[in-house]
């Protein structure tokens, strides 16, 4: 069993649409959560990072973590076509200069 | 300013070549990571560098992989006698020594075929 588990998709959903992504995970250490965003051909970008339990929200985006069922989620907004891409959850102990352990990653389209 | 910079960006192999990977951090930073991206497979962690020395290549999956940095800045990725498994995209990031809470910045990564 992989540490990090993610529905690798792929999703479609309608322009406009609340776009709900998630992983489960099994390491109790794990303490910083984050959320890449990657384009085809590109290298992941960083979207959200949380530390510990509890929900962030950065303008269309927010990011949820439930430590004690180990399960983190990404929540989209007004989703928009620019928002297709693979999203990939990604979780340390540390956080900086510390590997991280990703998720498979999940394949979102947005349809106009 | 600019990124993470790798090359070449594609690169085709026969089987049982060696090939070298190069990856160009964002200036001043000191920890440089290597990672490894298969289809289905998400990002694999191969090698972790801190300046030029390696606290964790825990992640390299066979002796046929090594990687060296030098003058705390270039590192290149090495497979030697390639395998059709080895396929995949090689992805390099950076960030800042010791800064807690700076992510990841990610090159576009160099996408190897073994033939």
């Amino acid at each position: 069993q992989k540490e990090v588990e993610q529905d690798p998709g792929p999703l479609s959903v309608p322009e406009g649409a609340i776009v709900s992504l998630n992983c489960t995970y099994s390491n109790s250490a794990f303490q910083y959560f984050m959320w890449y965003r990657q384009y085809s051909r590109k290298g992941p970008e960083l979207l959200m990072y949380t530390y510990s339990s509890g929900n962030k929200e950065d303008g269309r985006f927010t990011a949820q973590v439930d430590k004690s069922s180990k399960y983190i989620s990404l929540f989209i907004r007004d989703s928009q076509p620019s928002d297709s891409a693979t999203y990939l959850c990604a979780m340390s102990a540390n956080f900086g200069n510390e590997k991280l352990t990703f998720g498979t990653g999940t394949r979102l389209t947005i349809i106009p | 300013g600019a990124g993470v910079s790798q090359s070449p960006s594609n690169k085709v192999t026969e089987k049982g070549k060696d090939v070298e990977l190069r990856c160009d951090p964002i200036s001043g930073h000191t920890a440089l990571y290597w990672y490894r991206q298969s289809l289905g497979q998400g990002l694999e962690f191969l090698i972790y560098f801190q300046g030029n020395s390696a606290p964790d290549k825990s992640g390299l999956p066979s002796d046929r992989f090594s990687a060296e940095r030098t003058g705390g800045s270039v590192s290149t990725l090495t497979i030697q006698r390639t395998q059709q498994e080895d396929s995949a995209v090689y992805l390099c990031a950076s960030n800042p020594t010791g800064a807690k809470g700076s992510p990841l910045h990610f090159g576009n990564g160099t996408r190897l075929t073994v033939t």
